[in-house]
């Protein structure tokens, strides 16, 4: 156990649908980043947030925003769903920003839009 | 743009045998690596890592890497692997906030 934890486990929707993923870092940790798993893609890093500010972007869809509560939990939203936005969304927290923290990963999200 | 690339695809090796996995990423300054693991059905979690000094770096569960700066590679063995080795594994390189991830190598490993 990491110690981030990600809800719901499961996600099963239609297209065009908008979700909502949820992100608790570990105690003390202000940085969240956020990444996508799929087959084709791979893991890709979508956005990272920094004590409530974004403080870096990847691979992100205009479809897809994110921001970080003042209780330093994350949410990633995704709208507009379309049937290639399945896969596994993974949350992952450090206590900062510098570059030898290492990154602690949550269990991950599956979501399936059918 | 900075890429990650792993060789392999899918290793299947019997228990007691060697492991080797080949990294190589294409950004030219300074850059953290790293190598997680993912079990069937858990999260990722971190094997070692490399920020500086020695280039031969000791991880959990009896692996290691090796920085080749020369040759930009990050290579991760195991010189005995076990049935439980069995998994995923990405090779990472961090630079700035981002973190970017080869394509990952299945290990399976026969009892």
């Amino acid at each position: 156990d990491s110690g981030v934890t990600q809800t719901p486990k499961h996600l099963i929707t239609a297209t065009g649908q908008r979700v909502t993923l949820r992100c608790s870092p570990r105690s003390g940790d202000l940085s969240v980043y956020w990444y996508q798993q799929s087959l084709d893609q791979g893991l890709q890093f979508l956005i990272q947030y920094y004590n409530g500010e974004e403080r870096a972007k990847g691979n992100i869809l205009e479809r897809f925003s994110a921001q970080q509560f003042p209780d330093l939990h994350s949410e990633l939203n995704l709208s507009s769903l379309e049937l290639g936005d399945s896969a596994l969304y993974f949350c992952a927290s450090t206590p900062g920003t510098a570059e030898y923290n290492e990154q602690f990963f949550g269990p991950g999200t599956r979501l399936t839009v059918l | 743009a900075q890429s990650v690339s792993q060789h392999n695809h899918h290793v299947i090796l019997s228990e007691a045998a060697s492991l080797e996995l080949g990294c190589n990423y294409s950004y030219g300054g300074t850059v953290n690596l790293f190598w997680y693991v993912q079990y069937p059905g858990q999260h990722l979690q971190l094997l070692l890592k490399y920020f500086s000094g020695d280039p031969l770096v000791k991880g959990i569960k009896g692996f290691e890497a090796e920085f080749i700066k020369s040759k930009f590679s990050f290579n991760l063995r195991k010189p005995s692997v076990q049935w439980s080795d069995t998994a995923e594994y990405f090779c990472a390189v961090r630079n700035d906030y981002k973190l970017s991830f080869g394509a990952g190598t299945t290990v399976t490993v026969r009892a």
